[in-house]
């Protein structure tokens, strides 16, 4: 696709339910990031993965949250047992390649909220 | 200390006016340094990425990037209505993480 494609766009959980949500990269970037961004404030790095190997997950705010890119393209992220701070949009970003100067281009986040 | 600080704003200033956002950061080994524009309800996209000391202008915006002060801010000339959003710092730490500050909220008034 032409963009970073993000599903759902929102979803609405009971807490202790389990979640997942789907990141679909611009193609051929090899770098995905997960970031949580809370209202007001800027993303937080949760994870990063470059092709299928997870790279650096220590954003990750607690062994509930679980990422996943086997085959190197479309990305998972599970929420175990969510809990109401787990409310937040989750954003996905990819980049052509990993390393410093790389931009990153966001899709268009999931809004989660816990009740 | 917060690893990429800014100003949350509001900044607020008039259509035609220049608006000057500033950003610190507190690893002094950070090498790329990038402006996000972020409106509300919708995701950041990218306005300017600076690597090295100095100015780079990209039409309407300046980027300036002082890495001995750990300094980094964006000037928006000819400030529009359009250009009223939440603009965010982001310093590449080394690694693969990139930190985002707060961001600053500006407001342009027609």
């Amino acid at each position: 696709g032409a963009g970073v494609s993000q599903s759902p766009r929102y979803k609405v959980a009971k807490r202790g339910q389990d979640v997942a949500l789907r990141c679909d990269p611009i193609s051929g970037h090899v770098s995905l990031f997960w970031y949580q961004q809370a209202l007001g404030q800027g993303p937080e790095f949760l994870t990063y993965f470059q092709n299928e190997a997870q790279l650096d997950k220590s954003g990750l705010p607690s062994d509930r949250f679980f990422a996943e890119r086997p085959e190197g393209s479309v990305s998972t992220l599970k929420i175990q047992r969510t809990q109401q701070e787990d409310s937040a949009v989750y954003l996905c970003a990819s980049s052509f390649l990993g390393g410093e100067r790389n931009i990153q281009y966001f899709g268009a986040g999931t809004r989660l909220s816990v009740l | 200390q917060k690893e990429v600080e800014q100003n949350s704003g509001p900044l607020s200033v008039p259509e035609g006016a220049i608006a000057s956002l500033n950003c610190t950061y507190s690893d002094r080994g950070s090498q790329s340094f990038f402006w996000y524009r972020q409106y509300s309800g919708k995701s950041p996209e990218l306005i300017m990425f600076i690597y090295s000391n100095g100015d780079k202008e990209d039409g309407r915006f300046t980027a300036q990037l002082n890495k001995a002060s750990q300094y980094v801010s964006l000037l928006i000339r000819d400030s529009q209505p359009s250009d009223s959003a939440t603009y965010l710092c982001a310093v590449h730490t080394g690694g693969f993480k990139t930190i985002f500050g707060a961001g600053t909220r500006l407001f342009v008034k027609a």
